[in-house]
């Protein structure tokens, strides 16, 4: 099993804030890593597939990069509804999720 | 529009069973593959099982292995879990989520809570 390892576990940031979330890979996923947010009592949302693609309708302040082991979800000026979690995951192999970067205000 | 709604949740005790059903609109089923993934209260989330667009193939996390089966109706364009054995560590929030291409999950349901307790 690939275990992914989010840092840090909590990010507390201001509005307008650059956010810089990290994912390690315990073994190599390649490119194959996703990028999901998660808002209390909803679904989680895919933010960026293959560690730098945004999916549909994603705003360009979100950007993802990486490869290997080691990947980044940049945030570059934080607005008011991005304070939720992040989840990375991986489908490299059978698929694995971290345990999550909780972004709260500061 | 996409949309995919989780129904079947609910409280049942160690070792009874369940079965959850997802219903799925605005895209063609049968043209995917499709997923269920947990989420314990206040944890991570879990892959649990996916299912190929004919229902040919079959893949499970070890934890659930013979204890839960996954399965599809296309002509419904509904996707169900048959949870069985169940344990009080599958209590979960449970989502049936698209699967875009190999574990790439571009949607997902609401979620419906599965409670395992006596």
């Amino acid at each position: 099993e690939i275990v992914l390892t989010q840092s840090p576990a909590t990010l507390s940031l201001s509005p307008g804030e650059r956010a810089t979330l990290s994912c390690r890979a315990s073994q190599s996923v390649s490119s194959y890593l996703a990028w999901y947010q998660q808002k209390p009592g909803q679904a989680p949302r895919l933010l960026i597939y293959d560690a730098s693609n945004r999916a549909t309708g994603i705003p360009a302040r979100f950007s993802g990069s990486g490869s290997g082991t080691d990947f980044t979800l940049t945030i570059s000026s934080l607005e008011p509804e991005d304070f939720a979690v992040y989840y990375c995951q991986q489908r490299s192999n059978w698929p694995t999720f971290g345990q999550g970067t909780k972004l709260e205000i500061k | 529009e996409v949309q995919l709604v989780e129904s079947g949740g609910g409280l049942v005790q160690p070792g009874g069973s369940l079965r959850l059903s997802c219903a799925a609109s605005g895209f063609t089923f049968s043209s995917y593959w499709m997923s269920w993934v947990r989420q314990a209260p206040g944890k991570g989330l879990e892959w649990v099982a996916n299912i190929k667009q004919d229902g040919s193939e079959k893949y499970y996390v070890d934890s659930v292995k013979g204890r839960f089966t996954i399965s599809r109706d296309n002509a419904k364009n509904s996707l169900y879990l048959q949870m069985n054995s169940l344990r009080a560590e599958d209590t979960a929030v449970y989502y049936c989520a698209r699967d875009l291409r190999s574990w790439l999950f571009d949607y997902w349901g609401q979620g419906t809570l599965v409670t395992v307790s006596s």
